[in-house]
């Protein structure tokens, strides 16, 4: 199975701060990651897919980037909405479709 | 727009068992792949199984291997998962997904999952 591992697992964060949340698969997943936003007691939403590929609805201050095993979600200038727990996933190599452990943006 | 509704959870002891439904509206149910996600409390997301859009592949965690089962109505647009012989780890909110993309496009299955559904919480315990 392909492992997920997002760095930081959590932060600290001002509005209008630049975020940068990193995802590393255990082996090649080329472009085929997903990242999703949670906020609590509330269902996944999904940002972005294909790495880069915003989701209909979804802010451009979101963006993703990165490909073979090295992923990068991208918030531009920090929002009070925003604050959330954001996961990585791959679909790639699948079953298991695996996600990252998650990365939580607080309030600084 | 589309929806998705779970139901049936609830406490069950150890052992025992459920059947989580989700009812789907809103899109064409018979195009797409279904999934299952957990979430333990305080964890992070743990897909549990997954359905084709025409039943011919199921799959599931090995953490559930042997006790729970997927399946689907597409005459009912409904989505399940029967969950035998429970433990306490398997305590989570259980959520419904839709695979993004259709059967039949080139990233069917590739393209995560787009809509959930609100939650259904699971406790096992005595």
């Amino acid at each position: 199975d392909i492992q997920m591992t997002q760095s930081p697992s959590s932060l600290s964060a001002s509005v209008g701060d630049r975020v940068t949340i990193t995802c590393r698969a255990s082996q090649t997943i080329v472009r085929y990651l997903n990242w999703y936003q949670q906020k609590p007691g509330k269902a996944p939403r999904l940002l972005i897919y294909h790495s880069t590929i915003l989701q209909s609805g979804v802010p451009s201050r979101f963006s993703g980037s990165g490909s073979g095993t090295d992923f990068t979600l991208t918030i531009t200038s920090l929002q009070p909405e925003d604050f959330a727990t954001y996961y990585c996933q791959q679909s790639y190599n699948t079953p298991p479709w695996t996600f990252g452990q998650g990365t939580k943006v607080e309030i600084e | 727009q589309v929806q998705l509704v779970e139901s049936g959870g609830g406490v069950v002891q150890p052992g025992g068992s459920l059947r989580l439904s989700c009812a789907a509206s809103g899109f064409t149910f018979v195009d797409y792949g279904m999934h299952w996600v957990r979430q333990a409390p305080g964890k992070g997301l743990e897909w549990v199984a997954f359905i084709r859009h025409d039943e011919s592949s199921k799959y599931d965690a090995d953490s559930v291997k042997g006790r729970f089962t997927i399946s689907r109505d597409n005459s009912k647009n409904t989505l399940y998962l029967q969950m035998n012989s429970l433990r306490a780890e398997d305590t989570a909110v259980y959520y419904c997904a839709k695979d993004r993309d259709p059967f039949g496009s080139a990233t069917y299955l590739k393209n995560g999952f787009d809509y959930w559904g609100q939650g259904t919480l699971v406790t096992v315990s005595s």
